[in-house]
């Protein structure tokens, strides 16, 4: 079934850890998208990319970095995790030409 | 890049009221506007969309109006129920390769 997935939907970790959010979609899409966002809260993007090796810095400051290897398959990563990066990061995807974005399920990350 | 404003942030309405809320844009080129109904604890899903070739959209008690002049286009839910308390996000995109750009969000309760 066509659908974005995300892994780990929860995932607690310790202060320094270095960690990867997986997200991955089958539709095809070739825009992908990283928010992260606080319970019932504003959606605030950190990674952008609209294709193939192609990343943008969203309107967050982030320390996590991005890569688009492969159409499907769009991770993030956090160098070193601190406890505020505690929050819930969702992914989404939607096709090139303007249409439906999909979200993941989300990852709710918590650093102690 | 395209900045869209979501306005009221919150909003309380009794039940089988109507509720309206309204975004704005700034890039005149956007050409797709969706709405997406967050429910506590889960991810964004699209509810109704517009392109900028129409003025006006319909879904059952849901309809979404869009003025190109005024760069402003509107979500009218009638008849409201409980189950249409969520946070609702606005957007648009221009076309090509630029990313879909959010509203804040606003909180509708409905008051049984």
């Amino acid at each position: 079934e066509a659908d974005i997935y995300q892994t780990p939907r929860y995932l607690v970790i310790g202060t320094g850890k270095k960690i990867t959010l997986e997200c991955s979609q089958t539709m095809g899409h070739d825009k992908m998208y990283w928010y992260q966002q606080d319970p019932g809260m504003e959606l605030h993007l950190i990674h952008y990319s609209y294709g193939v090796n192609s990343t943008e810095k969203g309107d967050l400051s982030s320390e996590s970095t991005v890569s688009r290897i492969r159409t499907e398959h769009f991770p993030l990563t956090l160098e070193s995790a601190r406890p505020s990066h505690t929050s819930q990061y969702l992914c989404a995807s939607s096709p090139g030409d303007g249409g439906e974005a999909f979200f993941g399920q989300g990852t709710r990350l918590t650093v102690v | 890049g395209e900045n869209v404003e979501q306005h009221p942030s919150t909003l309380s309405v009794q039940e089988g009221d109507s509720a309206v809320i309204k975004c704005t844009y700034s890039d005149s080129a956007s050409n797709y506007f969706p709405w997406y109904k967050q429910e506590l604890g889960k991810r964004p899903q699209l509810i109704i969309d517009i392109r900028s070739n129409v003025g006006e959209k319909k879904d059952q008690r849901i309809a979404v109006t869009l003025n190109k002049t005024a760069k402003h286009f509107s979500l009218h839910i009638t008849e409201t129920q409980p189950e249409d308390s969520a946070v609702y996000f606005c957007a648009a995109t221009p076309p090509g390769n630029n990313r879909l750009a959010f509203g804040k969000g606003n909180q509708v309760v409905v008051i049984p």
